[in-house]
């Protein structure tokens, strides 16, 4: 049972250009999310997906798109990366339960905008 | 709108100290509050979560939480730190759906343990 996984670890790009970062769960989680992580400022929300087939915007999604591949997966893709896109993103899944949302989180994505 | 707002970015004590790590939060609704902890390099872990049960929420590695609904507070606290609680803490709260809702989360408090 591997919770969270992200690929890659580690990512070099240049302005303009694009990547996927992927993510998988196998906790049969409904609901999946997107993060990114800056110095003082806590983690943001990207984008979520509820529920397979569905995704919605967070507190941050410009410059970024997602797609709920299935159940498993849930991908971030930057289409022209900049500077500013510069952060360690953490994607994490939850399964709808009880009263609370408990999120388990993948070990994130360090990535550089030169 | 619901938030939540660390009081100090950086807090230091020594080993066997007190460690209190401060989480206050505004809602207008009754909260879902949670504390996760980041070790360096790796994700969040879930330290331990408010869900109305009760005020004083027990977590994992001797921490504990209290709610105080009449001060807006959980804070954080372990009677003894190790050095292995040197990480960086976050208090969250839900908005939204219980069921579906976001997690909104406070700036990060990092803990430095000196021997």
């Amino acid at each position: 049972n591997a919770g969270v996984t992200q690929t890659p670890k580690f990512q070099v790009l240049k302005t303009g250009q694009s990547m996927t970062l992927q993510c998988a769960q196998d906790m049969n989680h409904n609901s999946m999310y997107w993060y990114r992580q800056d110095p003082g400022m806590g983690l943001r929300l990207i984008y979520y997906s509820a529920s397979e087939g569905t995704t919605d915007k967070g507190e941050v999604p410009n410059g970024y798109n997602v797609s709920r591949l299935n159940k498993r997966e849930f991908s971030l893709r930057l289409e022209s990366a900049a500077p500013s896109q510069t952060s360690v993103y953490f994607c994490a899944s939850s399964e709808l339960r009880g009263r609370y949302n408990e999120q388990f989180f993948g070990p994130g994505t360090r990535l550089t905008v030169l | 709108a619901q938030s939540v707002t660390q009081l100090g970015s950086h807090v230091s004590v020594s080993e066997g100290a007190l460690v209190l790590l401060r989480c206050n939060y505004s809602s207008s609704v009754p909260p879902y509050l949670f504390w996760y902890v980041q070790y360096p390099n790796q994700g969040l872990q879930l330290l331990l979560k408010y869900t109305s049960a009760a005020t004083l929420v027990k977590g994992i590695n001797g921490f504990e939480a209290e709610f105080k609904k009449s001060e807006t507070s959980f804070h954080l606290t372990k009677p003894s730190a190790h050095m292995s609680d040197a990480a960086e803490y976050f208090c969250a709260v839900i908005i939204g759906s219980s069921n579906t809702g976001k997690l909104i989360f406070g700036q990060g408090t990092t803990l430095q343990v000196k021997p």
